[in-house]
């Protein structure tokens, strides 16, 4: 049975800083990984997906990294802002159905 | 339209009712989701409809939770003699496909609170 974990369950930086948010998952069969990010009262924004084939994807400050056989995915934040702050969730899909199955999230806060 | 819609945002009821939450997708999209996400928690998968038919629905809790789409647009999930473990916000998304070439939309949720 798939398990994600994220790590840390929150963290709080002072703006300008780099952060890196880790997740990691127990099967390796995955057919993609991704990254969301979710504000308070609102649902999910999807920040980026990795195929299993690909090794990262970047848009803008944000870049993201899967290493498949070590069950381990990074998402790196560039220069955070306070409007980083929320919830980032990763996710991964198996290679049968579409479901996704999710980590707890790290809960991220950029203080000014 | 434009994003995933659901209602009602906000549910509150007595425990042991009966309960429909609804969810109307992306036009178009053939693939529907939903998800239980507990406070504190990521979301937790249920239930997924390719079309009118439910794909996967070994998320579902037990015989209490039952969810349709008859015709493969507009999603409803029961929820019948509510308990207060059933709190949480219930989360639906579409997609295209599966989700294998593209992202998942998500709803902002129905916030389900059982008294």
């Amino acid at each position: 049975k798939q398990e994600v974990t994220q790590i840390p369950a929150a963290l709080s930086v002072p703006e300008g800083e780099n952060l890196v948010l880790n997740c990691s998952f127990t099967d390796s069969a995955i057919y993609n990984l991704q990254w969301f990010r979710q504000d308070p009262g609102k649902g999910l924004t999807s920040l980026l997906l990795i195929q299993s084939s690909q090794r990262e994807q970047t848009s803008g400050r944000l870049n993201a990294s899967l290493d498949k056989s070590s069950g381990r995915s990074t998402l790196y934040i560039a220069a955070s802002q306070p409007g980083d702050s929320a919830t980032y969730l990763c996710a991964v899909k198996g290679n049968q159905g579409g479901k996704l199955i999710f980590g707890q999230g790290t809960e991220l806060s950029v203080k000014p | 339209g434009a994003g995933v819609s659901q209602t009602p945002s906000n549910k509150v009821t007595e425990k042991g009712k009966y309960v429909e939450l609804r969810c109307d997708p992306i036009s178009g999209h053939t693939a529907l989701y939903w998800y239980r996400q507990s406070l504190g928690q990521g979301p937790e998968f249920l239930i997924y409809f390719q079309g009118t038919g439910a794909a996967d629905d070994s998320g579902l809790p037990n015989d209490r939770f039952f969810a349709v789409r008859p015709e493969g647009s507009v999603s409803t999930l029961k929820i019948q003699r509510t308990e207060r473990g059933d709190s949480a916000v219930y989360l639906c998304a579409s997609s295209s496909w599966t989700g294998e070439a593209y992202g998942y939309t998500f709803g902002s949720g129905t916030r389900l609170t059982v008294v």
